[in-house]
């Protein structure tokens, strides 16, 4: 089993539209949980950390169920730019590696 | 800030050569540096973990002797590819962490291409 586990898609959804992507991940010993985005043929950037009491940045809410070791990420509001692959990123055992989610990739369209 | 640079952005060579990639922190001193590789429709893959001043240490299955790591200062670590093959080709990235924090920048990565 992979410690990190994305749906691939796509998620085709049309511009204005609300998304979620889901994320499950096998350690429970994991401490932190962001979610980042990768466009085509660049590297990552970090979109958000995720903590156990949910946060959102602007259009962007993230949630963190530790029971379920479940992790999301809802997009409302889609816009063009939005299109990317989402990564789901946890701190894996040791301090500081980090484990990558396959992706989920998400296509707006107008 | 927190800007982290690589380079060159891509590269193409001959199998068997050998191949360095720069990593450098441009604003911030970064203890550990990290490498990954990503495959296309893969995820990013960890391969070594890089402290200033001390040996890295690789994943399992990433072989020490083939992806030479050094790391010689707080902004600037080096991954050579040695012999490189054609199943060496893909994007090489590389993050550092500001020291105290825990948040990782990454670089632009690096295209390899071994003919």
């Amino acid at each position: 089993r992979k410690e990190v586990e994305q749906d691939p898609g796509p998620f085709n959804v049309p511009e204005g539209a609300t998304v979620a992507f889901n994320c499950t991940y096998s350690n429970s010993a994991s401490q932190s949980f962001f979610w980042y985005r990768q466009d085509c043929r660049k590297e990552p950037k970090l979109l958000m950390s995720v903590y156990s009491s949910g946060n959102e940045d602007g259009r962007f809410t993230a949630q963190l169920n530790r029971a379920s070791q479940y992790i999301s990420l809802l997009i409302r509001d889609s816009k063009l730019s939005d299109s990317a692959t989402y990564l789901c990123v946890v701190r894996g055992t040791g301090f500081q590696k980090l484990v990558f989610g396959t992706g989920t990739r998400l296509l707006v369209s107008p | 800030g927190a800007v982290v640079s690589q380079h060159p952005s891509w590269v193409i060579c001959k199998s068997g050569t050998s191949v360095k990639i720069e990593c450098r922190s441009l604003d911030f001193q970064a203890t550990t540096m990290f490498w990954y590789r990503q495959f296309p429709k893969q995820s990013l893959m960890l391969m070594a973990t890089s402290n200033e001043g001390s040996k890295a240490t690789y994943e399992q299955g990433v072989e020490k002797d083939k992806f030479l790591i050094n790391h010689a200062s707080l902004t600037l670590s080096t991954l050579t590819v040695t012999s490189a093959h054609p199943e060496d080709s893909s994007f090489y990235i590389c993050s550092a962490e500001m020291t105290g924090r825990e948040t990782q920048y990454f670089g632009p990565g690096t295209r390899l291409l071994v003919l």
